[in-house]
């Protein structure tokens, strides 16, 4: 039979401009979080992660944000660039155990 | 550093057959391995951990006996899918953690085909 519900959610974004990635969570006894990208046929990549006890860390280029209230994790991207088209998910870390959600997929458009 | 390397990248097999594969965490020493399987556009759903000498933990609805877990070393752990059907093609991903670190490293996959 057809199979629904395969479609990512897709973000189409311009060259240079800023990304944001969101994510909801399902533990609130999640302690640590991590944004992966994933690139089609590759396993993924670790971006940037975040333990519970803070709600902003930045790296180069991407900044995570916690929101521990609503369960609530985001990436943002800045300057997006064509090599940044990829797949992205977030993942808890819940008893030493990485689950993942389900995955947005980034489109950068030149 | 940290680099986890899976193997084969991909194979094809028989319905019926065994396919093994596996993960080594090249420099360092993985107290745990967890593996991982991927449909396509789905995320990833874990099968199992395996810890190092000890027998692996699956989740609810994984098969033990058709996906036989053995990490016999602290820097190799296979995958064994026994008796594999077609709907056992997925691509599946290893990933290898510290025991003091929290960050979990991942392989590159292997894409199983089952014909």
């Amino acid at each position: 039979g057809e199979s629904v519900g395969l479609h990512l959610p897709t973000l189409s974004v311009q060259e240079g401009d800023n990304s944001i990635i969101n994510c909801a969570y399902s533990n609130s006894a999640s302690d640590y979080f991590i944004w992966y990208k994933q690139e089609s046929g590759k396993g993924p990549q670790f971006i940037i992660d975040i333990r519970s006890n803070m709600d902003k860390r930045q790296g180069q280029r991407v900044t995570v944000l916690l929101n521990k209230t609503v369960k609530h994790l985001s990436l943002q991207i800045a300057a997006t660039q064509p090599g940044d088209s990829a797949v992205y998910f977030c993942a808890e870390n819940i008893n030493n155990r990485l689950a993942f959600g389900k995955g947005n997929q980034v489109v950068v458009i030149p | 550093g940290a680099v986890v390397s899976q193997h084969p990248s991909w194979v094809i097999c028989k319905s019926g057959t065994s396919v093994k594969i596996e993960c080594r965490s090249l420099d360092f020493q993985a107290t745990t391995m967890f593996w991982y399987r991927q449909f396509p556009k789905q995320s990833l759903m874990l099968m199992a951990t395996s810890n190092e000498g000890s027998k692996a933990t699956y989740e609810q609805g994984v098969e033990k006996d058709k996906f036989l877990i053995n990490h016999a070393s602290l820097t190799l752990s296979t995958l064994t899918v026994t008796s594999a059907h077609p709907e056992d093609s997925s691509f599946y991903i290893c990933s290898a953690g510290r025991q003091i670190n929290y960050g979990y490293t991942f392989g590159s996959g292997t894409r199983l085909t089952v014909v």
